[in-house]
């Protein structure tokens, strides 16, 4: 039961335009979401995250957006370039009963991006 | 401030044996997760320790366990290695307390089981 998905497993996109990767989650319980992105055989890079209070939240060129409603959330990048070639996963946890995320990330099986120049 | 450590990177071992890796979270940080990343399986979840405490646990069979030590570094080992346990190894540090407890990862140990 994969509880968290990326149905694109790659995307192409030209430099300087936008990429939006998409992930869908279906446990409920689940509220805080990340991004993160990864070269092969390195570990993954932080680069953002939202809490289910909110439904946007930008870093520079990064803008993650959340429709809990839709159990959606997507991940803007803008400009584009070719440096953001990479694998991008987005990764979900939920508060357990005592108000912590027991260090357990959900994990999508990631979308691989590629920035043409 | 200095990310998370993983020794060693690359691992050579034969199915039967038993490997330990190791982890330095981020200082500060008391929390340390360690994940498996397959082709197959993808990023999947082992187990967490916070103050010298398992916390959480994936499903894994008990051949893959754990601890942490008082200054919060973390030791993975897995005993009687099968050739699926080839994987790269993460782990992953935090503060361990809180809604929004951002997880850093170290840059992996990629196990070879011949």
């Amino acid at each position: 039961d994969q509880q968290v998905k990326q149905n694109s497993p790659s995307l192409s996109v030209q430099e300087g335009r936008i990429s939006i990767l998409n992930c869908d989650y279906t446990n409920s319980m689940f509220d805080y979401f990340l991004w993160y992105k990864k070269y092969p055989a390195e570990g993954p890079t932080f680069l953002i995250s939202i809490s289910s209070i909110k439904d946007k939240n930008e870093d520079g060129r990064f803008t993650v957006f959340l429709n809990k409603s839709a159990k959606h959330l997507s991940l803007h990048i803008v400009p584009s370039q070719p440096g953001d070639s990479a694998v991008y996963f987005c990764a979900a946890s939920a508060l357990n009963a005592g108000g912590t995320s027991y260090g357990k990330l959900t994990f999508g099986q990631g979308t691989i991006l590629t920035v043409h120049p | 401030k200095a990310g998370v450590t993983q020794t060693p990177r690359y691992l050579i071992k034969t199915r039967g044996q038993q490997v330990t890796l190791s982890c330095s979270p981020i200082s500060g940080h008391r929390s340390v997760s360690w994940y498996q990343q397959t082709p197959g399986q993808g990023l999947q979840f082992l187990f967490e320790y916070f103050s010298e405490t398992q916390r959480n646990k994936g499903n894994f069979p008990g051949r893959f366990s754990g601890r942490q030590f008082s200054n919060s570094r973390s030791e993975m080992n897995v005993s009687t290695l099968e050739l699926g346990d080839s994987a790269l190894y993460l782990c992953a540090s935090s503060h361990g307390q809180g809604i929004a407890d951002t997880q850093y990862f170290g840059p992996g140990t990629r196990l070879t089981v011949l």
